[in-house]
C-alpha cells in the first residue's frame, strides 16, 4: 500500500459546525503533515507530527486541532471555521526525516473543503 | 518573505522538446531540493530529489540540477509529452527540520 487517503473528498460546512477530516496511511511512515491549499498558490505546512508527537504548529489558529491518534492515522478537527479557511487541504506522510537519506512526502489528493 | 520563487508562472513547450523548470531560493540553510508535480483536484506527487551535496541527478527523462552559489534550481524533462503538462512545485528542506517549503509553481502545458 503506496498510498495516502484523505477523507472526506469535498466538505461544505457552516460557521457553526464541527467536522474533522480524516487521513490514513500504511507505509510505515512515523512523520505526518496537514498542509493547506489555496488557490493559485502553493501547499502552505499547518502542522507536523513526528512519532505520534506534534513537532511543528505554524502558528495556526486554534480553530484547527491536529490529532494524531496512532501511527497510520492524522485527523484534523475544525470548529467555528471562517469563510477564508475554504481550501484543498492536504495531508502528507514521509519516512522520519533523520533515519533516511532520500525521501518524497506522499500526499493524499486532498479534501476540498467550503466554508459557508 | 518568499523563501523559495518560480518566476515563471507559466511555461508552454512543445511535444519532444526540453522543458526546464527554475526556482530560486534565498536561504542557504538547506539540505534537500524536491520536484513535485500536481495535476487538478489532485495532491502533488513527487517526482525527484537532490541533496545539497551534489549539482545533479537524473531519473529516466527528469533530470535536477542544483547551483548552490547561484542558489538555483532547476527541473529538465526530455522528452516532453503531453501528460507532462501540469503544475510544477520545487519544495525545499532545512537542515535538521521536517518543514517543506513549496515555491510559487509553474503551469507546465505541452503542445501536441
Amino acid at each position: 500500500d503506496t498510498e495516502v487517503t484523505q477523507t472526506p473528498k469535498h466538505l461544505v460546512m457552516g460557521m457553526t459546525n464541527k467536522k474533522s477530516l480524516k487521513c490514513e496511511q500504511h507505509m510505515g511512515h512515523r512523520a505526518m503533515y496537514w498542509y493547506k491549499q489555496k488557490a493559485k498558490k502553493p501547499p502552505e505546512l499547518m502542522f507536523v507530527y513526528s512519532y505520534e508527537k506534534l513537532s511543528i504548529n505554524e502558528s495556526v489558529p486554534s480553530r484547527f486541532s491536529p490529532e494524531c491518534p496512532n501511527s497510520s492515522l492524522l485527523n484534523l478537527h475544525l470548529h467555528a471555521l471562517q469563510p477564508e479557511d475554504s481550501a484543498l487541504y492536504l495531508c502528507a506522510s514521509s519516512q522520519v526525516l533523520r533515519l533516511t537519506v532520500n525521501y518524497g512526502y506522499t500526499f493524499g489528493s486532498g479534501t476540498r473543503l467550503t466554508v459557508v | 518573505d518568499q523563501q523559495v520563487k518560480q518566476n515563471s508562472p507559466s511555461l508552454s513547450v512543445q511535444e519532444g522538446r526540453i522543458s526546464i523548470l527554475n526556482c530560486d531560493y534565498t536561504n542557504s540553510m538547506f539540505d534537500y531540493f524536491l520536484w513535485y508535480k500536481k495535476y487538478p483536484a489532485e495532491g502533488p506527487t513527487f517526482l525527484i530529489s537532490i541533496s545539497s551535496i551534489k549539482d545533479k541527478n537524473e531519473d529516466g527523462r527528469f533530470t535536477v540540477f542544483l547551483n548552490k552559489s547561484a542558489k538555483h534550481l532547476s527541473l529538465h524533462i526530455v522528452p516532453s509529452q503531453p501528460g507532462d503538462s501540469a503544475v510544477y512545485f520545487c519544495a525545499i528542506r532545512p537542515f535538521g527540520n521536517e518543514k517543506l517549503t513549496f515555491g510559487t509553481g509553474t503551469r507546465l502545458t505541452i503542445i501536441p
